[in-house]
Formats: C-alpha cells, sequence, structure tokens
C-alpha cells in the first residue's frame, strides 16, 4: 500500500538556523499539506500546496515557513530561521483532487530547537 | 470557523467490552468527519471518514463510527476491544461547503485497553 515518507524522523537544530523538512507525498496524489502538533498540544494545520502553489495557509505559517515541489515527487517545508517555539513534530499528509478525499499522513519529524 | 471537542482525555476499557470514543464538532456547513489513530512513534493513521448518505460508517480494524447531526456528533465505536488497539485516537472535521481542505483535529483521546 502507498505511503507518505518523511525525512528525517528526527532533526536537532540551533535556533537562527534553517531546516528543510522533506516528504514524499503518495505517487498520484495532488493535494499536499504540512501539519505540526507540539508535544502534548492539538495537530495544527499549516499549509496545503496544489498544482505547484499554496491554496490555503494558517497564520501560524508566517514569513518563516515556505513550501516547495522541487522536483515530481518531494514536497519541502523550509523554515527560515528557528525560533524555540518551532519545536514540534511535523506532519506531511497528501490526497486526491476532490473535495472528500482522505488525506494520509506520513510518519513525521521531529524537530527539536535548542 | 470549526472545532472539534474531545471530552476524554483517556478511555479505559477491558479487553473484549465494546468501547466508545466522544467526539462533538462545529461547522458552520455541512461536515467531512474524520478518525485517526496514533501509535506510538508513528504518524497518523485513517480509520474512518463520513462524507453523506448512511450515518453508521465501518472502518479499519472493526471500528466505526455513527454521526449524529442533531447532537453534532461522530463517536468511534468497536464492539469488542483488543489489547493493540491501546492507541491514540483523533477526530478531525472540515467544512463540505467552505471549499477549504484544512482538517481541524480534537486535542486526541488516549485508549487503554486492559488484558
Amino acid at each position: 500500500e502507498p505511503e507518505v515518507t518523511q525525512t528525517p524522523s528526527h532533526q536537532v537544530t540551533q535556533m537562527g538556523q534553517e531546516v528543510i523538512l522533506r516528504c514524499v507525498p503518495i505517487s498520484n496524489h495532488l493535494y499536499f499539506y504540512w501539519y505540526r502538533q507540539i508535544l502534548g498540544q492539538k495537530v495544527e494545520f499549516l499549509v496545503s500546496f496544489y498544482n505547484n502553489e499554496i491554496s490555503e495557509k494558517s497564520e501560524i505559517f508566517d514569513d518563516q515557513f515556505s513550501v516547495e515541489r522541487p522536483d515530481g515527487s518531494n514536497f519541502t517545508l523550509k523554515i527560515r530561521s528557528t525560533k524555540l517555539e518551532d519545536s514540534a513534530m511535523y506532519f506531511c499528509a497528501s490526497s486526491h483532487r476532490t473535495g472528500s478525499d482522505t488525506q494520509y499522513f506520513g510518519p513525521g519529524t521531529r524537530l527539536t530547537v535548542l | 470557523a470549526q472545532s472539534v471537542a474531545q471530552p476524554e482525555d483517556q478511555v479505559n476499557v477491558a479487553e473484549g467490552n465494546p468501547l466508545t470514543v466522544k467526539c462533538t464538532y462545529s461547522v458552520s456547513g455541512n461536515p467531512y468527519l474524520f478518525w485517526y489513530v496514533q501509535y506510538p512513534n508513528r504518524g497518523l493513521q485513517f480509520l474512518l471518514k463520513y462524507i453523506t448518505g448512511d450515518n453508521l460508517v465501518k472502518g479499519s480494524y472493526g471500528f466505526e463510527a455513527e454521526f449524529n447531526k442533531s447532537q453534532t456528533s461522530f463517536h468511534l465505536k468497536k464492539p469488542s476491544a483488543l489489547v493493540s488497539d491501546s492507541a491514540l485516537y483523533f477526530c478531525a472535521v472540515r467544512d463540505q461547503d467552505t471549499g477549504r481542505r484544512a482538517l481541524t483535529f480534537g486535542s486526541g483521546t488516549r485508549l487503554q485497553v486492559q488484558p
């Protein structure tokens, strides 16, 4: 069964550094998403991406964040200058195009900012 | 705005007994409703969803959920719990009518099934 994959599983970085989190969505999916879960809190939507552009973003997704689909398979989330409060589990998800389609999630990347 | 409430942080049930994990939601339009399960060090695994039609939805691993529009609820159920069902369960909603795709999640309910 196809799965969403994410790398790395755990990333440790110093405050102020840039990080790039990588995801390979399910191959025939057209919508891609990033969510995050701060320890002990809810899973929160960050951004959705369709047809090579952002289709929706939350208030969390400020200028420090960016997303990109650099090739036909990868989908990345970049945080330009990490803050302590960016420490969280980041989940990538993908779905088909139709509105009711299920979002399938990857295993997550745990980001620790020191 | 859309929201989800999972009123129980933890549910304890004995193996073989039925289980219910509660979820209520709020959307301005018609909802798409989802249940996901998270095992330790794993991502969110899709269990089942409600789109339209039959209020009783059947999903993976013997789970089912009942959509109740008047009570704005979507409780997850299983007739006979297994120890292996022990995990963190999340309910999520999105509004069918807005075109937005962002899921709003509840805070999660930890299910503990005792042998």
